[in-house]
């Protein structure tokens, strides 16, 4: 079955640390997508990164980036230099090639991250 | 434009009501999803529409029904809801492309209390 797993519930950091937020996924397909959102408490899902199951080279993104092991089915993100604004929930999501259409998701139960100054 | 564009984004309403949540969008995506996301839990699918047709209902109850107009809007239909209906009701779409992986795109949401 399919499912994504978020450990971490909440995360306090202060301004200027690096913070890792941890995601590990169960899928049967071999071929997949992973995501990160960020939803702000204004409520939207804003779209951060997404990684392919046949592509680990893993990348830097700005002050994102991310740690793609399938041999772990882990899916890991990293904020460097965290700011207050990045403060939110972060989800991990899974999507499936099988799927019926487009990209349906999958959501872990969301990590809070709270960087104070 | 790449944006998706929910309305209303409050909304009150009576166990008796009838009302429509509503969501546009204008990229040119050929599939569209409606979720619900609870407090401090994270979103679950309801439905998907792929080319304006129903391709996914994740078991939802009747009182929720969707429909698709057009490739650009997506409705959810509300009736005889329950308070424990209340939530924030995403909207979402995504290029129907199996071969281009993207991103699906969220609106800011709808938050409805059933009163």
């Amino acid at each position: 079955a399919q499912k994504v797993t978020q450990a971490q519930t909440e995360i306090s950091v202060v301004e200027k640390e690096d913070v890792t937020l941890d995601c590990v996924y169960e899928t049967r397909d071999t071929t997949y997508y992973l995501f990160w959102y960020k939803q702000p408490p204004s409520g939207e899902l804003v779209f951060l990164i997404r990684r392919n199951s046949f592509d680990e080279q893993n990348e830097i993104s700005g002050r994102y980036s991310w740690n793609f092991q399938k041999s772990t089915s882990s899916f890991n993100f990293t904020i460097t230099a965290s700011q207050v604004v990045d403060s939110a929930v972060y989800f991990c999501a899974l999507s499936e090639w099988g799927n019926q259409a487009g990209t349906a998701l999958i959501f872990g139960k969301g990590t809070t991250l709270s960087v104070s100054s | 434009d790449t944006e998706v564009t929910q309305t209303p984004k409050h909304l009150v309403m009576g166990m008796t009501n009838k009302k429509s949540l509503k969501c546009e969008q204008h990229m040119g995506h050929r599939a569209m999803y409606w979720y619900k996301q609870k407090a401090k839990k994270p979103p679950e699918l309801m439905f998907v529409y792929s080319y304006e047709k129903l391709s996914i209902n994740e078991s939802v109850p009747s009182r929720f029904s969707p429909e698709c107009p057009n490739s650009s809007l997506l409705n959810l239909h509300l009736h005889a809801l329950q308070p424990e209906d209340s939530a924030l009701y995403l909207c979402a779409s995504s290029p129907h492309d199996r071969d281009r992986n993207t991103e699906a795109f969220f609106g800011q949401g709808t938050r409805l209390t059933v009163v």
